[in-house]
Parts: C-alpha cells; structure tokens; sequence
C-alpha cells in the first residue's frame, strides 16, 4: 500500500535552517509527482509547489520561492523540504503529497510540525 | 487561475445527511476537483475526485456513506447516516498545468 512517511518535529530559531523528509513506499516514486502543502496554526491547506520526480525539476507557487527548497534522493524514495533563513511565520505543519493519476493529490503524509520561535 | 470558495461551518445532526458546497470561480466551471478530509490533529485524506459531469471516483476505503454530484460551478459532497467521527475539516482541490489551489475548508460538526 501506498505510504508517505515524513520526519519528525523540529523546533528551530529564526534564521536558521530546517530539512524536512518525505519517504515514499507502496508504489514506483519517480512515477508520480510530489506536492508540498503548508498549513499553519489554525488555517487552511496552502500549495507550496510541486517536484517532478522523475527529472528533478521543481516548481515553486507563489510566496514560496527563495528560501524554500524541494529535491529527490530517488535512490531512498525520498523527497526533501529545505526551508532557510526560517522567521516565526515558518511555523506550520508541513504535508507532502503524491499527485495521483487524476492529477489530484492522492496520498499524504502524516505532516511535520516546524515550529520557529526563539 | 482558479477559486474554490467553501462555507466555513457546516453542522448536522448524528444519523442525518449533510451536503457541503465548493463553488468554482467564473471561467473554471468545468473544472475537476478532488475532496478531501481532514479530521481533528491528523493529516487529510482524500476522499474523492469529482468532475463537472457529476461523476465520481472514492479512495481506498472510503465509506459508501460518502458521495459526490456537480451543479454548474458547484461540487458537492454528500455524507450519509453522519457519525461523530465525520467531524472535521473538508477542503475542495482543483489543479491545472500551472497551478494548484484548495478552498478555505469546511468545519463540519456533528451534533
């Protein structure tokens, strides 16, 4: 079955930077896209951006562009979130998602809470 | 690009059946959506792909509780015979070549 496992929580202070992983399972990894969704305290799900797995290539919604990151291992199935020069309004819960044949995100993974504060 | 725009509370009685609305902006009423659900401290998790035609397509496991149907702009999701653990959040998706949006969200609660 198809899995989307991301690491655990980080708590970091501002100005640094943070990695957050996404390790996929249950299906071929470089077949399917991968969507980023942040979702800060209380609100609602925002697209981050997308990578192809297959070719690398990334690309990044609006407001996410700069300071955020996304890139493959496909070696481990695994795709990243790098965020730097991280400020409090960073805090959020970070999802990775498969792009399922309809073009829909179909799975997700259980989030990962990065919390900025000083 | 696209909007999606939800209700943001919904309430319905246990047992009951409930319909929530995602309205599609001028120029995109044709457009496919997918719905999704996110309960209380989890991840979402996706429920249904939804075209303008009103046909529908569940995920892995989810209830014959669950439906779907379209109106012009409009999707809808229909739960059936509400239980309490359908309280959550439900948001609407909607994609193309360049982008990717969801709606607001719906809270629904059941009462």
């Amino acid at each position: 079955q198809v899995q989307l496992v991301q690491s655990g929580s980080e708590l970091k202070k501002p100005g640094a930077s943070v990695k957050v992983s996404c390790k996929a399972s249950g299906y071929t990894f470089t077949s399917d896209a991968m969507i980023w969704v942040r979702q800060a305290p209380g609100q609602g799900l925002e697209y981050m951006g997308w990578i192809n797995t297959n070719t690398g290539t990334p690309t990044y919604a609006q407001g996410f562009t700069g300071r955020f990151v996304f890139s493959l291992d496909t070696s481990v199935s695994t795709a990243y979130l790098q965020i730097s020069s991280l400020k409090a309004e960073d805090t959020a819960v970070y999802y990775c998602a498969r792009e399922g044949d309809s073009g829909n995100a179909d799975y997700w993974g259980q989030g990962t809470l990065v919390t900025v504060s000083s | 690009q696209p909007v999606l725009t939800q209700s943001s509370s919904a309430s319905a009685s246990l047992g009951s059946s409930v319909k929530l609305t995602c309205t599609l902006s001028s120029g995109h009423s044709s457009y496919i959506i997918a719905w999704h659900q996110q309960q209380p401290g989890k991840a979402p998790r996706y429920l249904m792909k939804l075209e303008g035609s009103g046909t529908y397509n569940k995920g892995s496991g989810v209830p014959d509780r669950f439906s779907g149907s379209s109106s012009g702009a409009d999707r809808y999701l229909t739960i059936s015979n509400l239980q309490f653990e359908d309280e959550a959040d439900f948001y609407c998706e909607t994609w193309d070549t360049n982008t990717r949006v969801f709606g607001g969200g719906t809270k629904l609660a059941v009462v």
